[in-house]
């Protein structure tokens, strides 16, 4: 089955930039999107479309992707942005099911 | 504003059935597809159903094809999933989801890019004797 793999785990300061990353083969023909997730919370939307922000979601949030590898970038990252963070893209093998990437917990301390 | 009110979750034992309810407003509900997203404890996400908005065409995941039955009620503004010959691997909080296409231009032609765009806040269902 595919998979998408991510880093289990980041850590930063405070105002420091975090970058999480997921890499994948599909990722060189998809689109990626974000979620972050906090804990005993809902994921919401952070990235969608490899680098588009949804409505609420603050500027310092960010996303790139080439080839292979896609990053989520979070410029000055806060303590509020303490959380787990998930990829998601599509499965190019044939079912076009969507696939999740591990997550990667962000500590920000 | 979009809400995505989950319920149904509850303690079954292994081989048990149960029926999750995901009841949407905010939105026109017959116009998007959705889907079911689970987590089981400490984990990550696992898609595992989802259903166009007319049509009704559904798709699942391998681990719960044959076993879990998603469906829709539009009149209703809701969402189901049918839960059959439940496993204890099936612990987990699952999450219905509005799911958004949109269309991927390529070289090779037009692709459809799903993703999930709002979530409810889950219901628990656990596995166990």
């Amino acid at each position: 089955s595919y998979e998408l793999t991510q880093p289990p785990s980041v850590s930063v300061s405070p105002g420091q930039t975090a970058r999480i990353t997921c890499s994948g083969d599909a990722l060189r023909r998809r689109y990626v999107y974000w979620y972050q997730q906090k804990s005993g919370q809902a994921p919401v939307l952070v990235i969608y479309e490899d680098n588009k922000r949804p409505s609420g979601i603050p500027e310092r949030f960010s996303g790139s992707s080439s080839g292979t590898m896609a990053t989520l970038t979070i410029n000055g990252a806060r303590v509020e942005d303490e959380s787990d963070y998930y990829c998601l893209s599509t499965d190019t093998s044939g079912n076009q099911r969507r696939v999740f990437g591990g997550g990667t917990k962000l500590t920000v301390l | 504003q979009v809400q995505l009110v989950e319920s149904g979750g509850g303690l079954v034992n292994p081989g048990g059935s149960l029926r999750l309810s995901c009841a949407a407003s905010g939105f026109t509900f017959r116009d998007y597809d959705m889907t079911w997203i689970r987590q089981a404890p400490g984990k990550g996400l696992e898609w595992i159903s989802d259903i166009r908005s007319s049509v009704g065409d559904t798709d699942y995941a391998d681990s719960v094809k044959g076993r879990f039955t998603i469906s829709r009620d539009n009149a209703e503004n809701s969402l189901y999933l049918q839960m059959t010959s439940l496993r204890v691997d099936d612990t987990a909080v699952y999450y219905c989801a509005r799911e958004i296409s949109s269309p991927l231009y390529t070289s090779g032609g037009t692709l459809a890019e799903y993703y999930f765009d709002y979530w409810g806040q889950g219901t628990l269902v656990t596995v166990s004797s």
